[in-house]
């Protein structure tokens, strides 16, 4: 079973440029996670899915963040502008969706960003 | 102050020795979650243990639950240095509360020398 794919692993950009990240989770779940991990902190919640629509994205910073997943599969996060605080890994998980909060989430790789 | 905290932050062992982190909370959870995280990838889910159970076991991993004093503990028998990774609690929280989202602890580096 193929896991969750995030691409692309790796993104340096300089301040107030934008970047895109995407996420393909795994074939059949209907949940999807966008986590934001700082260094030496546990990843943080940005937003839920489920299916195409929204569960929570109470800690989205939507002055700058925005994120889609149109036809309930995969999903696209954006940062414009980007500020030297957003330098982070962001980690897209999914799960079956069934009962979110009581079940496996399973995470891609991760997108390491550096904003200079 | 956070959801969950985890303690120790850092631990170094020798293999074949046990690890045991410990996480705190603060509020009431449906669930409590370990996950593992080597260094730059992403987080493998390790055991999930729900708020009415007080102990579950997976392979050399223990983990118990005690909902009084809102803490669990991680114990890792007969480490390996390839045990070496990040360990982090989340707590779900119940769905009248914030949806029941899950949180992240600080999490516990654990180094497992050979």
């Amino acid at each position: 079973e193929a896991g969750v794919a995030q691409s692309p692993r790796y993104k340096i950009i300089e301040k107030r440029q934008s970047v895109a990240f995407w996420c393909n989770p795994i074939s059949g779940h209907a949940t999807l996670y966008w986590y934001q991990q700082i260094l030496g902190q546990g990843p943080k919640l940005l937003i839920q899915f489920q299916n195409n629509g929204v569960v929570d994205d109470s800690q989205l910073p939507k002055d700058r963040f925005s994120a889609e997943r149109l036809k309930g599969v995969d999903s696209t996060l954006k940062i414009q502008p980007a500020k030297l605080e957003d330098s982070a890994v962001y980690l897209c998980a999914s799960s079956l969706g069934r009962r979110p909060t009581q079940e496996t989430q399973y995470f891609g790789p991760g997108t390491r960003l550096l904003v200079l | 102050s956070q959801q969950g905290e985890e303690d120790p932050q850092a631990l170094s062992i020798q293999e074949g020795e046990n690890a045991t982190m410990n996480c705190s909370y603060k509020t009431s959870i449906n669930n409590l979650q370990w996950y593992r995280q080597n260094s730059g990838r992403g987080l493998v889910h390790l055991i999930l243990i729900r708020s009415n159970e007080r102990e579950k076991h997976s392979g050399r991993l223990r983990v118990t639950l005690d909902t009084s004093k809102k803490s669990s503990s991680l114990l890792i028998t007969a480490s390996r240095a390839a045990d070496t990774a990040s360990y982090f609690c989340a707590t779900a929280l119940p769905l009248y509360n914030q949806g029941g989202k899950l949180i992240f602890g600080q999490g516990t580096e654990l180094s497992v020398k050979p």
